[in-house]
This record gives structure tokens, C-alpha cells and sequence, in this order.
């Protein structure tokens, strides 16, 4: 299976700050990558798919990069909203998945 | 509106099974695949398989085989994932997400929080 790694675990970072989370595949996934994001207590919710695709009603300060094995997710202008885990996962070997372990963006 | 819904919390003793609803409404349920991932306390998401409602085929996470069945009823159009032999670390919170070919998990049931303990 392909394997995908986050970096890092966790972030620390304020109102305003422009953040940024890296994500690698274990062989090329061209670009069928997905980014989540998780809230406590809920389900994860589908930021950006094919890499750099904003899904419906996601704010513009998140953007997606990257093809083959490294990709990355951007927040140009944290929100309040924004603290939580974010996670990639790769869908190019349908129909079996793998997430990364998840990065926790947490308020310094 | 497009949504799963998923049965309520479960208490299972280790050696046990459980099966898990989640039930599609909003789209035409064949149409999609469903796919079943875990979350145990504190940890990230895990993959445990796949289903297609249109012909029933399935693909499952290698460490669950035995152990995991998917089903699913056009008729009601509900999913169902069964885990048998549980132990303590199944406990974890199950989702079903709606799948397609070239897209990823785009909706999601609210989840279901299972517990393994004496």
C-alpha cells in the first residue's frame, strides 16, 4: 500500500500567520490527494481534492500544490476557525486508501 | 439534502461483533461507492474497506480480513459494517464516507463511537 506522511505533527501559530503542511507520498500518486480537516469531536470535512481543487463553499485561504509524492497545503491568513488537524490522503490507488497521521494546527 | 446517517454508540464485550448503519439519502445510492474508516481515541484515520452498492464488490483493509464484512441494502439504501472478535483496541469512533472513482471521501456520516471493554 502507499504510504503518506505529514510533516509536521504539530504547528504552532497565530491569528493572521500564513502556514504551511507538507505531505509525501511512498510512490507517485500523480496528483490524487485530498486534505481534510478535523474538528473534535466531528468528522473530518473535504478541504481540496486532485491536489489543488478548493472544494465548494471552502474559503480561498486555503490552497493545495504538488504532484507525483510531495505535496502541500497552504492557509494564507490563519483564522480563529482554522485551529485543527488537517490531514492528506491519497486516492490514486482506488479503491484503497491511506491518510497521513494527521497535523494538529494549534494556536501559539 | 446529500447525507449519511449512522447508527448510535455501542458497548461490546472483547470477543463480540457489532454492525454499524449508515444510511444514504440525497443521491442516487449506486451510483457511489461507501467506504468505512476509524479513529481511535487521540489517533489519526484509518481505512478499513470499501463497497459498491451497484454490484456489491468489496476491498478490505489486509489487517481486517476475517474479521470485517460490508454489506449493503439498495432497498433501504443503508451500509453496514460488521467486525467480529473485537478486542480493546477496535474501540475507536467508525464513519462511512460516500466515494466515487475520481473523487474522495465527500460526505460523511456523523459517526459511530464502538467500545470494547470487560
Amino acid at each position: 500500500d502507499i504510504q503518506m506522511t505529514q510533516s509536521p505533527s504539530t504547528l504552532s501559530a497565530s491569528v493572521g500567520d500564513r502556514v504551511t503542511i507538507t505531505c509525501r507520498a511512498s510512490q507517485s500518486i500523480d496528483n490524487w490527494l485530498a486534505w481534510y480537516q478535523q474538528k473534535p469531536g466531528k468528522a473530518p470535512k473535504l478541504l481540496i481534492y486532485k491536489a489543488s481543487n478548493l472544494e465548494s463553499g471552502v474559503p480561498s485561504r486555503f490552497s493545495g500544490s504538488g504532484s507525483g509524492t510531495e505535496f502541500t497545503l497552504t492557509i494564507s491568513s490563519l483564522q480563529p476557525d482554522d485551529f485543527a488537524t488537517y490531514y492528506c490522503q491519497q486516492y490514486s490507488n482506488y479503491p484503497r486508501y491511506t491518510f497521513g497521521q494527521g497535523t494538529k494546527l494549534e494556536i501559539e | 439534502q446529500v447525507q449519511l446517517v449512522q447508527s448510535g454508540p455501542e458497548l461490546k464485550k472483547p470477543g463480540a461483533s457489532v454492525k454499524v448503519s449508515c444510511e444514504a439519502s440525497g443521491f442516487p445510492f449506486t451510483e457511489f461507492a461507501i467506504v468505512w474508516v476509524r479513529q481511535a481515541p487521540g489517533q489519526g484515520l484509518e481505512w478499513l474497506g470499501w463497497i459498491s452498492p451497484f454490484n456489491g464488490n468489496t476491498n478490505y483493509a489486509q489487517y481486517l480480513r476475517g474479521r470485517v464484512t460490508m454489506t449493503t441494502d439498495t432497498s433501504t439504501t443503508t451500509a453496514y459494517m460488521e467486525l467480529r472478535r473485537l478486542r480493546s483496541d477496535d474501540t475507536a469512533v467508525y464513519y462511512c464516507a460516500r466515494v466515487a472513482l475520481t473523487t474522495p471521501f465527500d460526505i460523511w456520516g456523523q459517526g459511530t463511537l464502538v467500545t470494547v471493554s470487560s
